[in-house]
């Protein structure tokens, strides 16, 4: 079993939408968790930490629930530029990544 | 936050020849990582560069078939040895930013093809 799953999707989403994606994760060591952005044939980048208060950065808010492993990000006000694949990452030692869940935005 | 660099950033290579990438982070960091990420996969951690010692290997990867150097705090190297078609894949090198934010910068990633 991987360490952390992820719908791959894909979610094709219209402008202007909020749209959802859910993450689980396997060892309930992981300490820090965190939503990367991944453009195609481009390197991870750093989209926002993951806390069990939750936090929002602008149209994203990540939640984070200790109790049943699961992670979540909720984009709203879907723009064309979000399109790209989110990966769920838990961190024991080191970054274990979901495979990811790609996203399109429609005009 | 880091700057690294990779290189080479892709490559076609023959079945059986190793290949070195290098990367190159722009300061002191305690943690480096090699991931590789094979097309629609995710990205799957090789091992640890550890600066001055053996790196640390994930179940599945061994030294042999990847051996990594880290000389110093801003430096690491992967092998790639005895290549297969298997093999083809994005190497990417990551390293731990500073403080308890534990943000991991990636290089561009070297992308390489084995015929």
């Amino acid at each position: 079993r991987k360490e952390v799953e992820q719908d791959p999707g894909p979610f094709n989403v219209p402008e202007g939408a909020t749209v959802a994606f859910n993450c689980t994760y396997s060892n309930s060591a992981s300490q820090s968790f965190f939503w990367y952005r991944q453009d195609c044939r481009k390197e991870p980048k750093l989209l926002m930490s993951v806390y069990s208060s939750g936090n929002e950065d602008g149209r994203f808010t990540a939640q984070l629930n200790r109790a049943s492993q699961y992670i979540s990000l909720l984009i709203r006000d879907s723009k064309l530029s979000d399109s790209a694949t989110y990966l769920c990452v838990a961190q024991n030692y080191a970054l274990n990544f979901g495979k990811g869940t790609s996203l399109l935005v429609t005009p | 936050s880091a700057v690294i660099s990779q290189k080479p950033s892709r490559d076609i290579c023959q079945r059986g020849t190793s290949l070195t990438i290098q990367c190159q982070v722009d300061s002191q960091v305690t943690m480096m990582f090699w991931y590789r990420q094979q097309p629609g996969q995710s990205l799957t951690l090789i091992a640890t560069a550890n600066q001055g010692s053996e790196a640390t290997y994930e179940s599945g990867f061994v030294i042999d078939k990847f051996p990594i150097s880290r000389p110093n705090l801003t430096f690491s190297t992967l092998t790639v040895s005895n290549m297969s078609p298997e093999d083809s894949s994005i190497y990417l090198c990551s390293a731990r930013g500073g403080g308890d934010s534990g943000e991991l910068f990636f290089g561009e990633g070297s992308r390489l093809t084995v015929l």
